[in-house]
């Protein structure tokens, strides 16, 4: 069974700090890997990652894939109160409908 | 990027009555149209995936007959929540999908049932 499991489940950070999120998963065909940002309303598109060990940057958020571990992290450096939102990782599930399975997300908190 | 719309953000009903949701993906031909639904500090919940020009097909639990989709052309699905009831309300949220399985989402409906 498709599998998206994200870790931790909350975190809370000063202004300042770096963050890192998991994303571990289990599919029996991998395709690619996405990462969203949520906030109060829908998701927002970070990250799509198919390559192992390509880092995709954008600002001060990155992320970057290791097949081998099965898992991806997302970091945000310099976090500023803005970032604060759930994060949630989704891979498309084996059945190739385009269906995305998602983790439970991260909810980040980032104090003034 | 890629941008898909909502109609309406926020809805307010009486019990009993049929609500419709659009979704439209605005600069791009969707292969795959997907509705989720989301409850307060939960992540989202596939409803079901909407193909242009056939039937949806719906997640285990998902009564097809209480929410009906309709998916009349590449850019357009619409969501009809019928008969809605109070634990009917929640964040409706639609995706739209490329074929390399990228998926942009609505900014989502706001559905209250009273």
């Amino acid at each position: 069974e498709d599998k998206v499991v994200q870790s931790p489940l909350s975190l809370v950070v000063h202004e300042g700090d770096t963050v890192t999120l998991n994303c571990s998963y289990e599919v029996t065909n991998f395709r690619s890997l996405l990462w969203y940002k949520q906030e109060k309303k829908a998701p927002t598109f970070l990250f799509m990652l198919t390559s192992s060990g390509i880092e995709k940057k954008s600002g001060r958020l990155s992320s970057i894939l290791d097949k081998k571990e099965l898992s991806s992290i997302l970091n945000i450096t310099a976090t500023q109160t803005g970032d604060s939102a759930i994060y949630l990782c989704a891979l498309p599930g084996s059945s190739n409908t385009g269906k995305l399975i998602f983790g439970q997300g991260t909810t980040l908190q980032v104090k003034p | 990027g890629a941008v898909v719309s909502q109609h309406p953000s926020r809805v307010i009903c009486k019990s009993g009555t049929s609500v419709k949701i659009e979704c439209r993906s605005l600069d791009f031909q969707a292969t795959t149209m997907f509705w989720y639904r989301q409850f307060p500090k939960k992540s989202l919940m596939l409803m079901a995936t909407s193909n242009e020009g056939s039937k949806a097909t719906y997640e285990q639990g998902v009564e097809k007959d209480k929410f009906l989709i309709n998916h009349a052309s590449l850019t357009l699905s619409t969501l009809t929540v019928t008969s809605a009831h109070p634990e009917d309300s929640s964040f409706y949220i639609c995706s739209a999908g490329l074929a390399n399985n990228e998926q942009f989402f609505g900014p989502g409906t706001r559905l209250t049932v009273l």
